[in-house]
């Protein structure tokens, strides 16, 4: 079946950092969506992504559709402790009639 | 803004109790999962539906079961909770390739 690698699988940085964190597929997506969870709560949409190439930004958020669709990373910067919380990706390589695949997740933790 | 509600949001019970985990959503999507996750754990698919009187198990086997009768409604069933389905629960549903997240329901089975 479909696997996604995120990576790294955990991060502690420093307040005002940038941050990056990356997913990549066997196989080749056409839809990469990338997820934010706080503790005890839902994971929340941060961007997606629909053509390969694509770079997309959403305030200090950047995602981009990598060339080869078979991966993607998000770049967050001037990182704030609101940041904490588990980033995921997932990828969808059809039409959308099967479950998304998603990531094991990127812990980010915030040092002010 | 995801209109999608999970109720309740904590539930506390003892070992062999029935229950029924409760998800709604107004968006009119007719894809709707279910995933089960650990404190900072990965997400693992349980269940999913393509729409009315359609479902499907997920990547994890579950002794839960699920139901779609209409298409806002997608409940989960536990018929005998154990202490090993302590876990968080989320809802999600998924118009044109955006899937969104209900706030989970955390289950601690005693």
């Amino acid at each position: 079946g479909q696997q996604l690698n995120q990576s790294p699988q955990s991060m502690f940085i420093q307040e005002g950092e940038d941050v990056s964190m990356n997913c990549t597929s066997s196989s080749i997506f056409n839809t990469w969506l990338w997820y934010k969870q706080d503790p005890g709560e839902g994971p929340v949409l941060l961007i997606a992504l629909y053509k390969a190439g694509e770079l997309t930004s959403n305030g200090r958020l950047t995602a981009q559709f990598g060339i080869t669709r078979k991966d993607s990373f998000l770049n967050i910067s001037a990182s704030i402790p609101s940041d904490v919380g588990i980033y995921f990706c997932a990828g969808q390589w059809n039409s959308g009639n099967t479950p998304l695949v998603f990531g094991k997740g990127t812990r980010l933790s915030v040092i002010a | 803004e995801a209109d999608i509600y999970q109720t309740p949001r904590y539930l506390v019970i003892g070992t062999g109790k029935k229950i029924t985990l409760e998800c709604s959503q107004t968006m009119g999507h007719d894809k709707m999962y279910w995933y089960q996750q650990d404190p900072g754990m990965e997400l693992h698919l349980i269940h999913y539906s393509y729409g009315v009187n359609s479902t499907e198990k997920g990547d994890l086997s579950s002794e839960s079961t699920v139901s779609r009768i209409r298409t806002e409604h997608f409940p989960l069933t536990l018929e005998s909770a154990r202490p090993s389905h302590t876990s968080q629960y989320l809802c999600a549903s998924r118009g044109w390739n955006i899937q969104y997240f209900g706030a989970g329901t955390r289950l601690s089975v005693l």
